[in-house]
């Protein structure tokens, strides 16, 4: 079956700017959530939606913020873009958000100027 | 909330020889553990987890064993080979609320040498 799609796989967008990131989870799996990935980070958590419902939240500022659709599809938006937004942002789905696996997209490279 | 802590930050092995990376965690309701390996430009692909109630889980070369009572856990791959050469991240969710979420390590690069 397909794997997590994530689109874009890459984009600049210029500082103050607004972006929206696309994912689409693993057939049959209510659980995406979404990570930021940088070279001194690591992966950080941002947010779960389960079912439609942000469930968790992660420790980022209001400016992100995301939704899921009834087709367990998720986006996840960025207002106001900051230079230190520039990074891979990563989805995952997994079949409830429990201690089953979870599948990561490929990602998107966004990069900030 | 959940931390993880990783190490070591980097290791190298030569082909061959074993090669061993530790996470402590802080919440003890915690029982759920994978381990991902990324390779350079690309997406986090699990190889093992093991969960709570599981002192060690093998798969071939890979083993990761737990202390619940030490909070930690470890990744072990034995005869390393050079395709194994990548960035190791352990993580933790626990079942309830802000804990069900996976907080990961800081991540391990793993560098086996010909």
């Amino acid at each position: 079956k397909a794997g997590v799609t994530q689109t874009p796989r890459y984009l600049i967008k210029t500082r103050g700017q607004q972006v929206t990131l696309s994912c689409s989870p693993i057939s049959g799996h209510r659980s995406v959530s979404w990570y930021q990935q940088t070279p001194g980070q690591g992966l950080q958590f941002l947010f779960e939606y389960f079912s439609e419902t942000q469930r968790n939240k992660g420790n980022f500022p209001g400016r992100f913020s995301g939704r899921q659709f009834s087709n367990s599809r998720s986006e996840m938006n960025v207002s106001t873009l900051e230079l230190g937004d520039s990074a891979l942002y990563l989805c995952a789905s997994s079949l409830d958000g429990g201690n089953t696996e979870a599948f990561f997209g490929q990602g998107t490279r966004l990069t900030v100027v | 909330g959940e931390n993880v802590e990783q190490h070591p930050s980097t290791l190298s092995v030569q082909e061959g020889d074993s090669a061993v990376i530790k996470c402590t965690y802080s919440d003890s309701a915690s029982n759920y553990f994978p381990w991902y390996k990324q390779e350079l430009g690309k997406r986090p692909q699990l190889i093992i987890d093991i969960r709570s109630n599981v002192g060690e889980k093998k798969d071939q070369r890979i083993a990761v064993t737990l202390n619940k009572t030490a909070k930690h856990f470890s990744l072990h791959i034995t005869e390393t080979q050079p395709e194994d050469s990548a960035v190791y991240f352990c993580a933790a969710r626990g079942l309830q609320g802000s804990a069900r979420q996976l907080t990961f390590g800081s991540g391990t690069q793993l560098t086996v040498l010909p």
